[in-house]
């Protein structure tokens, strides 16, 4: 059954360091989505693509944050520097199109000391 | 604000029982799409059912029934013959205009033995 694969599944890091995260979306999806969420909340969306066009960052704190998915296919979440508050699950998700189900990667829990 | 809301943060039910999980929300779209997902400890998000707002009869997925009345703008999951490893949060969403996902706050169920 085809899965959405993201790595490392767990990351410690040290405030201001840098961090980045993989995402690879089932084969042939061309929407792809990274949220973040705390816990105890439901997941907040950072970044959408189609392809490997940004159809919506508006939610992207783009001081620190940045994603790309060059190819159209598999993708990075980057943080930089890190901050205490960045500490959340980051999960990735993919859609055949927009008004498709997205289905979850198993997520990046990310802790910043 | 269009939002989700489940009333019930945590739920205890016994092995064996029926569960149902509410899910009301607020939109005056037209045409719209509702799921569920389960996220387990381990963190991943698991797209377990969904009802388009234009579909007659509620959606069904093995162990897993939606109860939808769209007068009422509710959606709530039933969970038939509950075992223990359905102990996980449960999440209710509903597709915006455009076909991004709001979340509810979701509802923590711990099935006992």
């Amino acid at each position: 059954e085809a899965e959405v694969a993201q790595s490392p599944r767990y990351k410690i890091t040290e405030k201001s360091q840098a961090v980045a995260f993989w995402c690879d979306p089932i084969s042939g999806h061309a929407t792809l989505y990274w949220y973040r969420q705390i816990l105890g909340q439901g997941p907040e969306l950072l970044v959408q693509f189609q392809d490997e066009s940004v159809v919506d960052d508006s939610q992207l704190p783009k001081d620190r944050f940045s994603a790309e998915r060059l190819k159209g296919v598999d993708s990075t979440l980057k943080i930089q520097p890190a901050e205490l508050g960045d500490s959340a699950m980051y999960l990735c998700a993919s859609s055949a199109k927009t008004e498709d189900t997205q289905y979850f990667g198993p997520g990046t829990r990310l802790t910043v000391l | 604000a269009q939002k989700i809301t489940q009333t019930q943060p945590g739920m205890f039910v016994q092995e064996k029982e029926a569960v149902t999980l509410d899910c009301t929300y607020d939109t005056s779209d037209q045409s719209y799409g509702l799921f569920w997902y389960k996220q387990p400890s381990s963190g991943e998000m698991i797209f377990l059912i969904y009802q388009g707002s234009y579909d007659e009869q509620n959606a069904t997925e093995g162990r897993y029934s939606l109860n939808f009345q769209k007068a009422r703008k509710s959606a709530n999951l039933v969970i038939s013959a509950s075992q223990l490893g359905d102990s996980a949060m449960y999440f209710c969403a509903r597709q915006d205009s455009n076909y991004q996902l709001i979340w509810g706050a979701g509802t923590k169920l711990i099935i006992k033995p």
